[in-house]
């Protein structure tokens, strides 16, 4: 069965600091991957997909994320994190052998930003 | 272009109630997801639905139903309600259904409380 992990359910950076969360998925094939960010009493909104054209991927608001299969990983990262970047983001999985939306998520990570 | 709409925002029932929550996706839209998103647990997958048709289907018991209406809009039930159904219970739609390049825009979500 596929699953996703997120590394770090809070992670806390400075203004101006690199922001690095990190995503492993398990699954045979590779499958489609995700990230969204979910702001307080909001629904989930997609920074960026890998599909599997380009391994670095660009999303918005400054974020991006690059795919390496060999690590199974999909981390996000963004080079100077903003006050406005405090939120939940959550890793999530697609299935390409299937034709709906049955995504997994991964259990999320919560970014603090200090001033 | 209005967004994904879902009524109630807040809901509070107790055990052994039944509840229905509504989701109208963005116009032009046909696939409506539905997830349950708790802090235990986090986001899970319940049921996708497409042309009036349920396509996929989490691992929930067959207390939580759902179905789809000609004009797109969907609606989920949950019967014989536990307190551990308290979650914020998310839709998302999407112009097709599944695969990498149909996003997934999610509603706001309804916040159900089961005292």
């Amino acid at each position: 069965a596929q699953s996703v992990t997120q590394l770090g359910s809070h992670v806390s950076v400075s203004e101006g600091a690199l922001v690095l969360l990190r995503c492993n998925y398990s699954s045979s094939v590779p499958p489609y991957l995700f990230w969204y960010v979910q702001y307080p009493n909001k629904g989930l909104q997609l920074l960026l997909k890998y599909t599997s054209a380009a391994t670095l991927v660009k999303g918005i608001n400054g974020f991006e994320a690059e795919f390496k299969k060999s690590e199974t990983s999909f981390h996000l990262t963004k080079p100077s994190a903003h006050m406005s970047d405090a939120a939940e983001y959550f890793c999530a999985v697609r299935p390409r052998n299937t034709g709906g939306f049955k995504t997994i998520f991964g259990a999320g990570t919560r970014l603090f930003v200090k001033a | 272009k209005a967004g994904v709409t879902q009524t109630p925002r807040y809901l509070i029932k107790t055990r052994g109630q039944q509840v229905t929550l509504s989701c109208s996706p963005i116009s032009g839209h046909r696939s409506v997801s539905w997830y349950q998103q708790t802090p235990g647990q986090g986001l899970q997958f319940l049921f996708e639905y497409f042309s009036e048709t349920q396509r996929n289907k989490g691992n929930f018991p067959g207390r939580f139903s759902g179905r789809q209406f000609s004009n797109s809009r969907s609606e989920m039930n949950v019967s014989t309600l536990e307190l551990g159904d308290s979650a914020l219970y998310l839709c998302a739609s999407s112009f097709l259904a599944g695969g990498p390049d149909n996003e997934q825009f999610f509603g706001p979500g309804t916040r159900l409380t089961v005292l």
